[in-house]
């Protein structure tokens, strides 16, 4: 079935630039109607929202962090990416990528299982 | 943004009892709700989709209602496994948007 695995660095230094993949294993990334999304969660906290694309590039970005968010997706290697610049601790969060589509109501389904990303010098 | 408020924030409750959690959105989603469960160090698990609709593989005792602005998740004879926070979720309109999440424990 459909999996999901983020990976990159677990550590981040203030101001830098976090970045993650995640990778997309059961299926390809580039079957039409789905978007592929990030979602956040800091410590002891609830889910944000950052942001989707689509297998041609489409994005939708939450307003709140658009600014410094960039989603990319490499349909060659079945990959799309996350991008967030000038970090604070306040980025520092779980972060989850996800498949969104009409095989669910639109919803997020599956999940990655998620990785923990610190911003600290 | 659409804004989402759940309540309660957190329910006690023990086993084989029935919980209900309510979700209400700032404007209306017409059925465009999900609900997620989430257990600690893990990733959130869809549960219900399109306001009613029980995703594949998930338990018949849960259920979903609601459209508009106002939504239910109703866990009929809880089992030890649901222990955990549950989220709603509004896909209507961009940005997506959570709600605070619900907790149930013992």
């Amino acid at each position: 079935q459909l999996q999901l695995q983020e990976s990159g660095p677990g550590l981040v230094k203030p101001s830098e630039t976090l970045s993650l993949t995640c990778t997309v294993s059961g299926g390809s990334i580039s079957s039409d109607g789905y978007y592929w999304g990030w979602i956040r969660q800091p410590p002891g906290k609830g889910l944000e929202w950052i942001g989707s694309i689509s297998y041609s590039g489409t994005t939708y970005y939450n307003p709140s962090l658009k600014s410094r968010v960039t989603i990319s997706v490499d349909t060659s290697k079945n990959q799309f990416s996350l991008k967030v610049s000038s970090v604070t601790a306040a980025d520092t969060a779980v972060y989850c990528c996800a498949r969104r589509g009409p095989s669910s109501g639109h919803s997020y389904d599956p999940w990655g299982q998620g990785t923990l990303v610190t911003v600290s010098s | 943004d659409i804004q989402m408020t759940q309540s309660p924030s957190s329910v006690s409750a023990s086993v084989g009892d029935r919980v209900t959690i309510t979700c209400r959105a700032s404007q209306g989603i017409s059925s465009w709700l999900a609900w997620y469960q989430q257990k600690p160090g893990k990733a959130p698990k869809l549960l219900i989709y399109a306001a009613s609709s029980l995703q594949s593989g998930v338990p018949s005792r849960f259920s979903g209602s609601g459209s508009g602005t106002d939504f239910t998740l109703t866990i009929t004879s809880l089992q030890t496994e649901d222990f955990a926070t549950y989220y709603c979720q509004q896909v209507n309109s961009f940005p997506i948007t959570f709600g605070p999440g619900t907790k149930v424990d013992i």
